[in-house]
């Protein structure tokens, strides 16, 4: 199995706090993804990069957080206000076929993040 | 905006069942599609995928799609306790670059 490491795996924060979570994708993949998940139930897409480069985000990501992938072999998910909305379960997955095989996505253990 | 609808919500069967989950996709230019499973407190991981019309089997599980009629399906045949767990399914959307999008989710509950 592949292995995406996700660090830290529990933070937790006061409202107005800024968060930072680190994703280490599987050597080789060349594309990551990140979900957000709360409640055990959907997994919402937050952003998606291809060889490093951003392709695709949603709204949300572009006005609260910030997403960068500045090597291979590590992405990080910030969010620069914590709201209380944000509490959830931030899953990093990587993809050797960018998404094409949508079989092939490896997930992390994810970051559980808590804005009291 | 693309949209992945998954039914039922949840779904409780007795062991030995045959279990049946769907899935329905908005755009019709949608190329792969899979279904994932997540247990518990774990990671989602990867149970079949298909790209072309029709079925794939392996072992209990049969995958099925019908991309004429925007839908596809997650059978598994002689339920166990251990495949309790949340089935999300998954589609890849676009064309040089494949964002995936996964569905609400089905909790399945299989009781002994």
């Amino acid at each position: 199995d592949a292995a995406v490491t996700q660090k830290p795996r529990y933070l937790i924060k006061m409202k107005g706090q800024e968060a930072e979570m680190k994703c280490i994708p599987e050597k080789g993949h060349t594309a990551v993804f990140w979900y957000q998940q709360k409640q055990s139930k959907e997994l919402k897409f937050l952003i998606y990069f291809q060889n490093q480069q951003p392709l695709d985000q949603i709204d949300m990501v572009k006005e609260r957080f910030s997403a960068v992938c500045p090597s291979s072999s590590l992405c990080s998910l910030g969010i620069r206000t914590c709201e209380a909305e944000d509490s959830a379960l931030y899953l990093c997955s990587s993809s050797p076929t960018g998404g094409r095989d949508t079989g092939q996505l490896y997930f992390g253990e994810g970051s559980k993040l808590t804005v009291l | 905006q693309q949209k992945v609808q998954q039914s039922p919500e949840s779904l409780i069967v007795p062991e030995g069942a045959m279990t049946s989950l769907n899935c329905t996709f908005s755009d019709s230019a949608s190329q792969y599609f899979a279904w994932y499973r997540q247990h518990s407190g774990k990671a989602p991981k990867a149970l079949m995928s298909i790209f072309s019309n029709g079925e794939k089997e392996e072992g209990r599980f049969t995958i099925h799609l019908n991309k004429a009629s925007l839908h596809f399906s997650l059978h598994i045949r002689d339920s166990q306790p251990s495949d309790s767990a949340l089935y999300l399914c998954a589609v890849s959307i676009g064309t040089n670059a494949y964002k995936v999008i996964f569905g609400k989710g089905t909790h399945l509950h299989v009781l002994p």
